[in-house]
C-alpha cells in the first residue's frame, strides 16, 4: 500500500536544536504540499513543491523554515533553531496533478522541550 | 479574510442521532473545489469527497451525504445515523483556481468536533 509516507511519526527536539521531517509522495505523484496543524488551530498551508521547485511558499515563516523536493528522495521539512511555538503536528500531501486531488500523510507530531 | 468558515465549534449527539455540519465558504473564482476531511482522534487526515464548482448535484455515501449550494457559498455534511466511530474533528477545505500557482493550495475551515455518545 503506496501511500503518502512520512516519518518520523513523533519526533522530540530540545529547543536550538534542528527538526528534518521527511515525506515520500505516492509513487508517480510529483506534486508536495505541507501543512502545518497548530494545537487549537486549524491546518494552514505551508509550501507547496514540485520536484527540484517551490512553487508557492506564501505560508512558510520567513526564517529558519525550508523546504525541499530533489530529483530522487523524499520532500524534507527543515526547521533549524526550533522553538516551543514550533511543536505542532505536520502533515504532507501529494498529488499526481494539481486539480487531481490529495493524498494526505499520516502527519508528524513535533514537540520542542 | 477567512475563506471557509465552520461555525460550529463542538456538535454533541447521542448514538443514532443525525448530525449536520455547517460549511460556508467564500471566493471569486468560478472554478474551485470543495473538500472534506475526517481527522479521527488517532490524528491522520482522512479524505472523504471532493466536489468542484460545476457540479453541484448532492452525493450520498453510505451514512454520509453533501449538500452542495452554490446560491448560498455552502457545502454542507450529514451523518445520518452517527456511530462512535464517527467522534472526530470534520475539516472542510476549499481549493481556488486563481493563478496557476495558487491551485492545489488548501484553504481549511477551522473545523468541527463532533462527539458521539453511546
Amino acid at each position: 500500500n503506496a501511500g503518502v509516507m512520512q516519518n518520523p511519526r513523533h519526533l522530540v527536539r530540545r529547543r536550538g536544536q534542528e527538526a528534518r521531517l521527511r515525506c515520500s509522495p505516492v509513487k508517480g505523484h510529483s506534486h508536495v504540499y505541507w501543512y502545518r496543524q497548530l494545537p487549537e488551530e486549524g491546518l494552514k498551508f505551508m509550501v507547496y513543491l514540485q520536484k527540484e521547485n517551490i512553487i508557492d511558499e506564501s505560508g512558510m515563516p520567513k526564517e529558519r523554515f525550508s523546504a525541499e523536493f530533489p530529483k530522487e528522495g523524499p520532500s524534507i521539512l527543515r526547521i533549524q533553531q526550533v522553538v516551543r511555538g514550533d511543536s505542532a503536528a505536520y502533515f504532507c500531501a501529494s498529488s499526481r496533478d494539481k486539480s487531481y486531488g490529495y493524498t494526505f500523510g499520516s502527519g508528524t507530531r513535533l514537540t520542542v522541550v | 479574510a477567512q475563506k471557509v468558515t465552520q461555525a460550529q465549534t463542538e456538535i454533541s449527539v447521542v448514538e443514532k442521532e443525525d448530525v449536520t455540519l455547517d460549511c460556508v465558504y467564500e471566493t471569486r473564482d468560478t472554478t474551485y473545489y470543495l473538500f472534506w476531511y475526517k481527522q479521527p482522534p488517532s490524528g491522520e487526515l482522512v479524505f472523504l469527497i471532493r466536489r468542484n464548482s460545476f457540479d453541484e448535484q448532492n452525493e450520498i455515501s453510505g451514512r454520509y451525504s453533501w449538500n452542495f449550494q452554490k446560491s448560498t457559498s455552502s457545502f454542507n455534511f450529514t451523518i445520518t445515523a452517527s456511530q462512535v466511530v464517527d467522534s472526530a474533528v470534520y475539516f472542510c477545505a476549499l481549493s481556488e483556481a486563481g493563478t496557476t500557482d495558487s491551485w492545489g493550495k488548501l484553504q481549511f475551515g477551522a473545523g468541527t468536533q463532533v462527539v458521539v455518545t453511546p
